[in-house]
């Protein structure tokens, strides 16, 4: 089965300082990623994804993400954290080329000290 | 616009109710979603409806029947629910079902 892991379970950064969190991913194929972010008792919130084509991807509130084949990566990265951005988030790769839906790693939580 | 809404927020039901919840997109969307998460836990998929029919059940218990009556609407009809089945319950939808997934802003189910 493919899988997506994300190593560390809970991050702490001080407001304006850089953010990254990693995420590895087991697919036989070319992988469909995506980052989410989700506030305390919401939704999921869509921040990036990668298809195919450039391996630096732009997404909203600022954040971007790497797609690195050779080191089966999708690391998400901010240059300055807001206060705003505590939250958890979860990297996820569309694993339908082996009859699977989404599949989720099991989230970052991040917090952000003043 | 990519919302997909959810009611109701919040839900206290005792074991022996019935309920439903609702999702509704209007995107245009051909795939919907029900997931189930618990706390600090990633979302579980439960459903997944293509073009109005039920594709994917993930050994979901019977007390939980998903229902789509069309291609913006779907329900998940509950009955008999366990205290363990409190959780929070995430609609989603996409173009196909083999892309980019919107999420609602969930129920959180709490059953007594």
């Amino acid at each position: 089965a493919q899988s997506v892991t994300q190593p560390d379970i809970h991050i702490t950064v001080s407001e304006g300082a850089s953010l990254e969190l990693r995420c590895n991913y087991s697919y036989g194929a070319t992988p469909y990623l995506f980052w989410y972010v989700q506030s305390p008792g919401q939704g999921l919130q869509l921040l990036l994804k990668y298809f195919s084509g450039d391996t630096l991807v732009q997404g909203i509130k600022g954040f971007e993400a790497e797609f690195k084949r050779s080191q089966s990566s999708f690391n998400l990265r901010k240059p300055s954290v807001h206060w705003s951005d505590a939250a958890e988030y979860f990297c996820a790769v569309g694993a339908w080329n082996y009859g699977q839906n989404f599949v989720f790693g099991p989230g970052t939580r991040l917090s952000v000290l003043p | 616009d990519t919302e997909v809404t959810q009611t109701p927020k919040h839900l206290v039901m005792g074991m022996t109710n019935k309920k439903s919840l609702k999702c509704e997109q209007h995107m245009g969307h051909r795939a919907m979603y029900w997931y189930k998460q618990k706390a600090k836990k990633p979302p579980e998929l439960m459903f997944v409806y293509s073009y109005e029919k039920l594709s994917i059940n993930e050994s979901v218990p019977s007390r939980f029947s998903p229902e789509c009556p069309n291609s913006s609407l779907l329900n998940l009809h509950l009955h008999a629910l366990q205290p363990e089945d409190s959780a929070l319950y995430l609609c989603a939808s996409s173009l196909a079902p083999t892309d980019t997934q919107y999420f609602g802003p969930g129920t959180r189910l709490t059953v007594l």
